[in-house]
């Protein structure tokens, strides 16, 4: 089965940028999307196809993908945006919904 | 606005069957596949199944012996069975819809979760 991975955490400083990667073998030829997890809250969807954003979501975020690597940027971070940060793709092969192990990104 | 509620009993003893409810406003039932994903405490989320209105289903190949994920259009509701519940069994239980995009699907709107437990 597919399998992406993510750094355990990230931490990063008022203002500062975090890059939050997702790897995965040729995971640029997939279409990557991205969970924000805050504490005690359900997922909110942040970036969908690699680097779309919702309506309601921030410029800050931002994503590409290309190659073995898709990352996650967040611009000008803020003590908000604190939480567990999950890539996900869809595995055409597996007919599954794969997850990232997730990323906790702290705001010093 | 979408949203979506979970509904169920929140301790399940080890051996029976969990049964929960997802409740949908601002979205008709029928347009979209609806998924349920899982978060056992303090780590990641596991994708369990999802559901069409036509009754098509998928899910999880790790579930799949022990999970049923059903619809009842005519109350904008779906609904997850899981049986044989063991202590590992026992998450946080989110519905959510499911866009069928271009070569790719995602999870748009999520309900609050439902905590369940298992024990006797």
């Amino acid at each position: 089965s597919y399998v992406v991975t993510q750094a355990p955490s990230v931490s990063v400083a008022p203002g500062q940028t975090a890059k939050i990667t997702c790897g995965g073998d040729n995971i640029g030829s997939d279409n990557v999307h991205w969970y924000q997890q805050k504490p005690g809250q359900a997922p909110v969807l942040v970036i969908y196809y690699d680097s779309d954003r919702p309506a309601g979501i921030p410029e800050r975020f931002s994503g590409s993908n290309s190659g073995d690597t898709a990352t996650l940027t967040i611009s000008r971070v803020e003590a908000g945006d604190e939480g567990d940060y999950y890539c996900q793709v869809w595995d055409f092969n597996g007919d599954t919904f794969v997850f990232g192990t997730g990323t906790r990104v702290t705001v010093l | 606005q979408v949203q979506l509620q979970e509904s169920g009993p929140g301790l399940v003893k080890p051996s029976e069957t969990l049964s929960l409810t997802c409740t949908v406003s601002g979205a008709s039932i029928s347009n979209y596949y609806w998924s349920w994903v899982r978060q056992p405490p303090g780590k990641g989320l596991e994708w369990i199944g999802f559901v069409y209105h036509s009754g098509i289903t998928n899910y999880n190949a790790s579930l799949q012996s022990r999970v049923t994920i059903s619809v009842d259009t005519s109350k904008n509701h779906f609904s997850l069975r899981l049986t044989s519940m063991t202590a590992a069994d026992a998450a946080i239980y989110y519905c959510a819809r499911v866009w069928k995009g271009r070569a790719s699907y995602f999870l748009d709107y999520w309900g609050q979760g439902a905590l369940v437990t298992v024990s006797s």
